[in-house]
């Protein structure tokens, strides 16, 4: 599985944009990238996942560079309850979808 | 839908000691996996489950077993705690064909 590199932490100001940069140069042709959060002693959330194309739902989005080499996740409108650690983790399909996860990126939401 | 259950939320151990880490799910999910968060690390993953009757070692597998005998529920059995296993342990599972993971509230495991 390709490695991917995160900033360990940032600040976002509450109401802006959260950009939250990952780096995977060596993703394979069938690897997806995979966005998780996890809020301070709970259980990691899913966000959202990408293969090729931009994604949208409800919570973010997601931009794949056309290289693949590095993607950015996008919380439109950041509150106080975005605070958490973020991972990217980048996993083929075809192995059972097992994930693992590194340091991520503590994002910090500030009034 | 209860989503992913994990009982209890806190224990404390001593070295030698055994417990099972129980874990739940009523979303009919075939995968289940076991991971551990060691503090301001990241999770790894113990084992995992594709289906009742099958389970396979992850990452971090020495010191626990797991069996699978429902759709429904996952357990993790440590038979000899050691301080090395003070962690928070997580439970996840999975539709088939689905790519994301719906993870437990997890329990919080301390040996001494």
């Amino acid at each position: 599985d390709a490695k991917t590199t995160q900033p360990p932490s940032m600040d976002c100001a509450e109401g802006r944009a959260a950009n939250l940069p990952c780096n995977h140069s060596t993703i394979s042709g069938n690897e997806y990238v995979y966005w998780y959060r996890q809020i301070h002693s709970q259980g990691p959330q899913y966000i959202i996942h990408g293969l090729k194309n931009n994604e949208t739902n409800e919570m973010a989005s997601l931009i794949i560079t056309e290289d693949r080499k590095s993607s950015t996740l996008i919380l439109p409108h950041a509150t106080l309850r975005d605070t958490a650690v973020y991972y990217c983790i980048v996993r083929a399909a075809s192995n059972d979808y097992k994930l693992s996860f590194g340091a991520g990126t503590t994002v910090t939401v500030r009034a | 839908n209860a989503g992913v259950t994990q009982t209890p939320k806190f224990r404390i151990l001593k070295i030698g000691q055994s417990m099972t880490l129980q874990c739940a799910q009523d979303m009919n999910h075939n995968y289940m996996y076991w991971y551990r968060q060691d503090p301001g690390m990241g999770l790894k993953l113990i084992y995992y489950s594709v289906g009742a009757g099958i389970t396979d070692k992850g990452e971090v597998p020495n010191g626990y077993n797991v069996s699978r005998s429902t759709t429904e529920d996952f357990p993790l059995r440590l038979e000899l705690a050691a301080p090395s296993q003070t962690s928070v342990y997580f439970c996840a599972s999975r539709s088939t064909g689905a790519h994301e993971q719906y993870f437990g509230p997890g329990t919080r495991l301390t040996v001494t």
